[in-house]
């Protein structure tokens, strides 16, 4: 069955360390993917998509995630994370994309930063 | 732009007792909008598909009769929770896809159902 592994739950940094989430998919065809975060208390807010072309993409506040078609990945990366980076981070992605396809989340990871 | 609103944002509720949450697209015509549970410290899970003016489409082992939802327009879709219980409490979030759009989802804030 298509799947999505987020490998580590709970991920500890301080302040000014770099960052990466791994996230994988089990799916051979074309994908559309996205990194959401949740911060303390708020919503799903889209940090970052990736739909074709360039497989850097570049989101908001530094963010930033690679397709790696061969490994099935698209890990998400920060140079330098803040404090405010604390928050939940969910890897998803939209298997055979359409007007009615469906978004399938990661477990998330839990990111927090000491300051 | 590509706001998504819920309401309640949190209820409580009597173990038997029937429960409505509203799903508003705010500044986007949404055909398609999506119904996940969040439990604690684990992921979003589907729980069904809402298409406007038709059945919405149940995930496995989702209770059709128990989470009953209404796409009435392009703008609002929404969730009833029928004679609830208490494991019905959790985090109920809705999405919605603009219309012609093939990507990204735009989440509400999340209704908190607790059920006592």
């Amino acid at each position: 069955a298509q799947s999505v592994s987020q490998h580590n739950h709970h991920v500890i940094l301080s302040e000014a360390a770099s960052l990466e989430l791994g996230c994988n998919y089990s799916y051979g065809g074309t994908v559309n993917l996205f990194w959401y975060v949740q911060y303390p208390g708020q919503h799903l807010q889209l940090l970052l998509k990736y739909f074709s072309g360039d497989p850097l993409v570049k989101g908001i506040k530094g963010f930033e995630a690679e397709f790696i078609k061969s490994k099935f990945s698209f890990n998400l990366r920060k140079p330098s994370v803040q404090w405010s980076d604390t928050a939940e981070y969910f890897c998803a992605v939209n298997l055979r994309p359409g007007a009615n396809s469906k978004l399938t989340f990661g477990k998330g990871i839990t990111l927090s930063v000491r300051p | 732009g590509a706001v998504v609103s819920q309401h309640p944002s949190w209820v409580i509720c009597k173990s038997g007792t029937s429960v409505k949450i509203e799903c508003r697209s705010l500044d986007f015509q949404a055909t398609t909008m999506f119904w996940y549970r969040q439990f604690p410290k684990q992921s979003l899970m589907l729980m069904a598909t809402s298409n406007e003016g038709s059945k919405a489409t149940y995930e496995q082992g989702v209770e059709k009769d128990k989470f009953l939802i209404n796409h009435a327009s392009l703008t609002l879709s929404t969730l009833t929770v029928t004679s609830a219980h208490p494991e019905d409490s959790s985090f109920y979030i809705c999405s919605a896809r603009p219309a012609g759009n093939t990507g990204e989802l735009f989440f509400g804030e999340g209704s908190r159902l607790t059920v006592l």
